[in-house]
């Protein structure tokens, strides 16, 4: 079974550092586009990161310089460091399995999410 | 970066009729680059249509999309109970950010 499970969501203050993993099962992530996607209370989705089978990386202006996304294969996982990390960064963050190269063409989507974990930055 | 502008913000429906939501680029798309997912309470989003056109994995049928340029469709012929959710729009095209679009929420009249 493919499947994708978050952990690492907490309660952190104002300025202050937190580290989400997405444990993969079923697939690797080492050959895989993967992506963290977040989602603030009553809002919509937001994108956050991704990062390349190439370990290229991109990030949404929003968080670019105090987050960092990576892949650990002897874990066949994900991580995302956030840090400086402010109230407008408190949301729900999903990690899920982007694009992918199926019947001679991209499936440009993502396809595999995990069931996310909250993050909560407040004093 | 692409802004996806996904309307009507609400549509009001019962269960059988045929749901129409609309996602417009703020440019140009490429067809291959437009995803759609649906989102129920509490749940992780479910990928719906990639390609703009493509049902994924396991997708029922009354799911279709459509579209091209800047304007693209995803529609419900009939609409099942299990079918009132949000839905959002996403944008592949180009390097990142990815852009999602602001959602339409699918509610029962």
């Amino acid at each position: 079974e493919v499947l994708l499970v978050e952990s690492g969501g907490d309660l952190v203050q104002p300025g202050g550092s937190l580290r989400l993993s997405c444990a993969a099962y079923g697939f690797s992530v080492r050959t895989s586009y993967m992506t963290w996607v977040r989602q603030a209370p009553g809002k919509g989705l937001e994108w956050v990161s991704v990062i390349y089978p190439d370990f290229t990386t991109y990030y949404a202006e929003s968080v670019k310089g105090r987050f960092t996304i990576s892949t650990d294969t002897s874990k066949n996982s994900l991580s995302l460091q956030m840090s400086s990390l402010r109230d407008e960064d408190t949301a729900v963050y999903y990690c899920a399995r982007d694009h992918q190269w199926l019947d001679n063409h991209y499936q440009y989507g993502m396809d595999v999410w995990g069931q996310g974990t909250a993050v909560t930055v407040s004093s | 970066e692409v802004v996806l502008t996904q309307s009507p913000g609400t549509l009001s429906l019962s269960p059988g009729e045929r749901a129409t939501l609309s996602c417009r680029a703020s440019q140009t798309l490429s067809a291959s680059y437009l995803a759609w997912y649906q989102q129920k309470p509490g749940q992780a989003p479910r990928l719906l249509i990639y390609g703009a056109s493509r049902r994924a994995t396991g997708i029922p049928d009354r799911f279709s999309g459509s579209g091209s340029g800047p304007e693209f469709t995803l529609t419900i012929s009939r609409l099942e109970p299990e079918d009132f959710a949000v839905y959002y729009c996403q944008n592949y095209d180009g390097s990142p950010p990815w852009t999602f679009g602001q959602g339409t929420k699918v509610e029962i009249k």
